[in-house]
């Protein structure tokens, strides 16, 4: 079965820093990835979706890259902000039975540090 | 446009009685989707559901859990004769079309089930 890991250990980076997040999946390659934001309590928010045929996307202070070699996505937040603290999901999007189910990892919580 | 509605955001429920979490997906949205998230783990997935069908419900416990999303008003995931293992925030999603295409899910603010 599909495997996601991201770093269970919480990140903590000085504000104004480049925060970097790592997604790392086994088995088959998604179509499409997409990260998420948690906040304590919330339900998550949709941030940023990549293809498996994009190397890159950028959203303002937002960057996801996607290697289908290594299996592997990056999460980076520049000029980090305490605001940015939360934790952050990565799900794949994987086909079965006709449509694309959508699978978490445990996600990386991040501590933007003032 | 109101995003995705839970109700309860929190219920607390003896061992062995029912809880009955309700979803009232984006105005638009036809798809509804049921994640359960235990402390310090993933979102897991339990169900997926169009207007009066259930699609994939491979994440759901055979027995005590049904979900279900009629024509009229919004889709209920029910847990009977609940445990303690059952304490978990359970999230609703939903979409406009099938998750196709990277279509984007919209999740609600979940409901936090507590079993005492």
């Amino acid at each position: 079965s599909q495997k996601i890991e991201q770093n269970s250990e919480a990140l903590n980076i000085q504000e104004g820093k480049t925060a970097t997040l790592t997604c790392n999946y086994t088995n088959y390659s998604p179509a499409y990835l997409q990260w998420y934001r948690q906040d304590p309590g919330r339900g998550p928010v949709f941030l940023l979706l990549i293809r498996e045929n994009e190397k890159e996307k950028r959203k303002e202070r937002l960057k996801v890259t996607f290697d289908t070699t290594l299996k592997q996505s990056l999460f980076h937040i520049t000029a980090s902000q305490p605001a940015d603290s939360a934790t952050y999901l990565c799900a794949l999007l994987l086909t079965r039975g006709g449509y694309q189910k959508v699978t978490f990892g445990t996600g990386t919580k991040l501590q933007v540090i003032p | 446009n109101a995003g995705v509605m839970q109700n309860p955001r929190h219920l607390v429920r003896r061992r062995g009685q029912e809880a009955r979490l309700r979803c009232s997906p984006m105005k638009g949205h036809s798809h509804v989707y049921w994640y359960r998230q235990l402390p310090e783990e993933g979102l897991k997935f339990m169900v997926y559901l169009q207007k009066e069908n259930i699609i994939d419900e491979s994440g759901m416990p055979k027995e005590r859990f049904s979900a279900e999303f009629p024509k009229e008003g919004p889709s209920i995931l029910r847990i009977q004769q609940v445990v303690r293992g059952d304490s978990a925030a359970y999230f609703c999603a939903s979409s406009t079309t099938g998750p196709r295409s990277g279509n984007t899910i919209y999740f609600g603010e979940g409901s936090w089930l507590t079993v005492v």
